[in-house]
Order: C-alpha cells, then sequence, then structure tokens
C-alpha cells in the first residue's frame, strides 16, 4: 500500500526565517502529490499540485515545492516566514492503483512561528 | 469558488443518538468525500462517492453510513454515536481526472463531541 511520510511532526521557526518541510511517498512512478494548510479550526485549503513537468512548482502564500523522483520527496518551502503562516501542514499523494479520485495523506507537519 | 459547505461547525451529541452530517458542494463535482481527523492521526478516510447514488467504504467505515441522492449533496450518517466517535469531520469534493485524482476541495468542518 502506498503511504506518505512527513517525518516532522513539529517545527518551530523564528519569523523571517526561511522554512522546508519534508514528505516522502513510496511509490514507483510519477504521482500527482499535493500540499495542503489547515489553520486552526478550518477546513484544509490547497496550497499547490504537482501532476508533471517542470518540478519545481509555485503555489500560493509564497510557497513552492521541489519534486525530486530520485528521492521521492516532495518538500515544501518558503523564504521567509510570517507569523500567519502557522498553520497545519499537509502532504498528499494519489491513491494511484487503489481508489480513483482518493487522495493519501500524511500525519502533518504543525509549523509555530517565533516573534 | 469551489464552495463546500458543511450544516454545523460544532455539534454536541449523546451516546447513542443517531447523528446527521450534512455535505453540500456547488461546483457539480462527480466525487465527495468524507474524512475524520484526530491530532497524530491526520485525516482518515470513512467513506466515498463517485456519483449519486453510489458509496465505497474508506478505511475506517465501521460504526458510520452514508447516503448520496443528490449530486451536490453527501451525508455522514452515525447511526449510534459512541463517545469514540468524538472528532473533527471533514468533507470534500473533487472533479473526476481521466483516470487521475484531481485536488480536493473541503468544507471548513464540523466538530462532533459525543458525551
Amino acid at each position: 500500500a502506498q503511504s506518505v511520510t512527513q517525518p516532522d511532526i513539529h517545527i518551530t521557526v523564528s519569523e523571517g526565517a526561511s522554512l522546508e518541510l519534508r514528505c516522502n511517498y513510496s511509490y514507483g512512478a510519477t504521482p500527482y502529490l499535493f500540499w495542503y494548510v489547515q489553520s486552526p479550526g478550518q477546513g484544509l485549503q490547497l496550497l499547490l499540485k504537482y501532476f508533471s513537468g517542470d518540478t519545481l512548482v509555485q503555489g500560493i502564500k509564497g510557497f513552492e515545492a521541489e519534486f525530486k523522483r530520485s528521492q521521492s520527496s516532495f518538500n515544501l518551502r518558503k523564504p521567509s516566514v510570517h507569523w500567519s503562516d502557522a498553520a497545519e501542514y499537509f502532504c498528499a499523494v494519489e491513491d494511484y492503483g487503489g481508489s480513483q479520485g482518493n487522495l493519501i495523506f500524511g500525519k502533518g507537519t504543525k509549523l509555530s512561528v517565533k516573534p | 469558488d469551489v464552495k463546500v459547505t458543511q450544516s454545523s461547525r460544532y455539534l454536541v451529541k449523546r451516546t447513542g443518538e443517531k447523528v446527521f452530517l450534512e455535505c453540500v458542494q456547488d461546483m457539480d463535482h462527480e466525487n465527495m468525500f468524507w474524512y475524520r481527523q484526530d491530532p497524530g492521526l491526520g485525516l482518515r478516510l470513512i467513506y466515498f462517492s463517485y456519483d449519486v447514488k453510489m458509496k465505497e467504504k474508506g478505511d475506517i467505515p465501521e460504526g458510520y453510513s452514508v447516503s448520496r441522492e443528490k449530486k451536490e449533496r453527501f451525508s455522514l450518517i452515525l447511526e449510534s454515536a459512541s463517545t469514540n466517535q468524538t472528532s473533527m469531520y471533514l468533507c470534500a469534493s473533487s472533479s473526476r481526472l481521466a483516470l487521475r485524482v484531481n485536488e480536493q476541495f473541503f468544507g471548513p468542518g464540523t466538530r462532533l463531541t459525543v458525551l
């Protein structure tokens, strides 16, 4: 069965510092990949997605992610974190070979931002 | 903008009650999903539906049922609520992308407490 791993449960960064959130998936080919953000008490909002083409994808709120097939990774980055970025971040991969239309989510990384 | 709405943001029910959680999407999406979210466990898929009157079990269907009588509406039913069903419930929808997954749009969530 496919899986998505977000190795960091909780990360704290200072405001203005750079950020990288890690995501690894278990899948042989090139899956469709997604990053979502969830503010406290809210639903999930799509930050960006990768289907094919350029392996560096830009998203909303100044986020970007890079797909590295050799490392089975899709890490999320932001050059300068703002206090409003404090939230929980979820990586997701398509359930290819399973049920069409389904996503498999990582367990999430909670981001705290120090002033 | 795609909008996914859920009938309640907060709900408090007693053990043994029958509970209905309603979800409506306004973008004519074929696919709809119900997840529950618990700290440290991420999102777990309860049920999903690819079309009206169609439903399929997700990873944790026990204790739940669903109904999809109209394309825009997907209901989650707890036949006899138990305290271990206290959780955040998230509804999502997505359009059908030929043979592959597409991004899911999420509602704001319903935080259910069963006493």
